[in-house]
């Protein structure tokens, strides 16, 4: 079984300063790998994905994450946080089950709490 | 394109009761998976429907229990109602439930069991 790890569980930063939030997972073969966005009372957003070519994968709303193979990371970043970006994050690795099918195994997430 | 819909949004019951959560997935998808989540557990797989069929199921007890109608649409159950049953539970909506396919998630139905 999959297994992520999201090593920050709060990460506050002044509005218009870069951020990353960091997520390993363990894994020796293919994976997919996602990062979900969440507000306050509300589900969960898919912000972006990696499911395979580039290492590089953005989202439309200036997010982007770099797959690594090698040190099993996929790192999330943005160069220029807002303060509507205040949220929880959660990092996930699609876990493949003997009936067939996925499912997400999830990091324990973390809190974005961007400052004016 | 309509999203993943969840009724009811907020539920209220009291312990020893059952309760019924709605899912209805995203026009064309066939599987529908459940979470659970939890201030202390986090988000935890709960299980997963493919075609009216069961497919896989997380580490829970036989009190939580689910199924899927020929539409899609997933309903899933929980008996004999406990405080730590209190959570938001999350719908995913799958094209195939593969990894690729990703997943689009519902906003949830908040139980509080007093």
């Amino acid at each position: 079984a999959q297994s992520v790890t999201q090593l920050d569980s709060q990460v506050p930063v002044f509005e218009e300063a870069p951020v990353e939030l960091r997520c390993n997972y363990s894994s020796s073969v293919s994976v997919y790998l996602f990062w979900y966005v969440q507000y306050p009372n509300q589900g969960l957003q898919l912000l972006l994905k990696y499911l395979s070519g580039s290492t590089l994968v953005e989202s439309i709303n200036g997010f982007e994450a770099e797959f690594n193979k090698s040190q099993t990371s996929f790192h999330l970043r943005k160069p220029s946080v807002h303060i509507s970006d205040t949220a929880e994050y959660f990092c996930a690795v699609s876990d493949q089950l003997t009936g067939g099918g996925n499912k997400l195994t999830f990091g324990t997430g973390t809190q974005l709490k961007v400052e004016l | 394109k309509a999203g993943v819909t969840q009724t009811p949004r907020y539920l209220i019951k009291t312990r020893g009761q059952q309760v019924t959560l709605s899912c209805s997935p995203i026009s064309g998808h066939r599987s529908v998976s459940w979470y659970q989540q939890t201030p202390g557990q986090g988000l935890q797989f709960l299980f997963e429907y493919f075609s009216e069929t069961q497919r896989n199921k997380g580490n829970f007890p036989g009190r939580f229990s689910g199924r899927q109608f020929s539409n899609s649409r997933s309903e899933m159950n929980v008996s004999t109602l406990e405080l730590g049953d209190s959570a938001l539970y999350l719908c995913a909506s799958s094209l195939g439930g593969q990894g690729s396919y990703g997943y689009t998630f519902g906003s949830g139905t908040r139980l509080t069991v007093v």
